[in-house]
């Protein structure tokens, strides 16, 4: 198994909402990563998990929140956004913080 | 700090045609190079990458040199097909480092 898989596909919510982007991988890999990708722009790197500890977040507003429940799964709690939030959210896994990154087919978030 | 330009898009051509990206970087040391490539609707994949100097990524036809004396990493394509078109991003990765800088994507579109 060489996916990343990410659900849901699309998702629609409101400002008051509290809604979860789920991320899965079964590589064995032990780097786990959040990205944001506005259109027509390249991703830009939220959060890095290396061995289910947050070791990067690159100042990504509380609104979001990551979650490593173990080493297999990489969690976006989303909470209160705003419409500029609306993007294309990819997440990536790695053997280790320096590998070779596999990403998934991302979620796109719309929020209305 | 860490930088990667690439050609401006979109770049338009038809099929069987040569295609040229152009993609430089700034970086300290020796970093990794990578070529990503993202269809309509989907993540990113890796299309190929270059660890050091000289090194030639190649995959599905696309071609890249890692070229320490010019700071380039110019991805090459001798016949592109209609199935090529979509968006290209030239990224790096510093020594040891967790986080990849893209470059802000080259959108390629090729007409039978």
């Amino acid at each position: 198994d060489t996916e990343v898989t990410q659900t849901p596909k699309h998702l629609v919510m409101g400002m008051t909402n509290k809604k979860s982007l789920k991320c899965e991988q079964h590589m064995g890999h032990r780097a786990m990563y959040w990205y944001k990708q506005k259109a027509k722009k390249p991703p830009e790197l939220m959060f890095v998990y290396s061995y289910e500890k947050l070791s990067i977040n690159e100042s990504v507003p509380s609104r979001f929140s990551p979650e490593c429940p173990n080493s297999s799964l990489l969690n976006l709690h989303l909470h209160a956004l705003q419409p500029e939030d609306s993007a294309l959210y990819l997440c990536a896994s790695s053997q280790d913080g320096a590998s070779r990154q596999f990403f998934g087919p991302g979620t796109r978030l719309t929020v209305l | 700090g860490n930088s990667v330009t690439q050609m401006e898009g979109p770049v338009t051509l038809s099929e069987e045609a040569f295609l040229t990206i152009n993609c430089t970087y700034t970086a300290t040391g020796y970093p990794s190079l990578f070529w990503y490539v993202q269809y309509p609707g989907e993540g990113l994949q890796l299309l190929l990458k270059a660890t050091k100097a000289d090194d030639k990524g190649s995959n599905k036809g696309f071609e890249a040199t890692y070229r320490k004396e010019t700071t380039s990493f110019h991805l090459e394509k001798g016949s592109v097909q209609v199935s090529d078109s979509a968006v290209y991003f030239c990224a790096l990765r510093g020594v040891s480092a967790s986080k990849i800088i893209f470059g802000s994507g080259t959108r390629l579109s090729i007409r039978p």
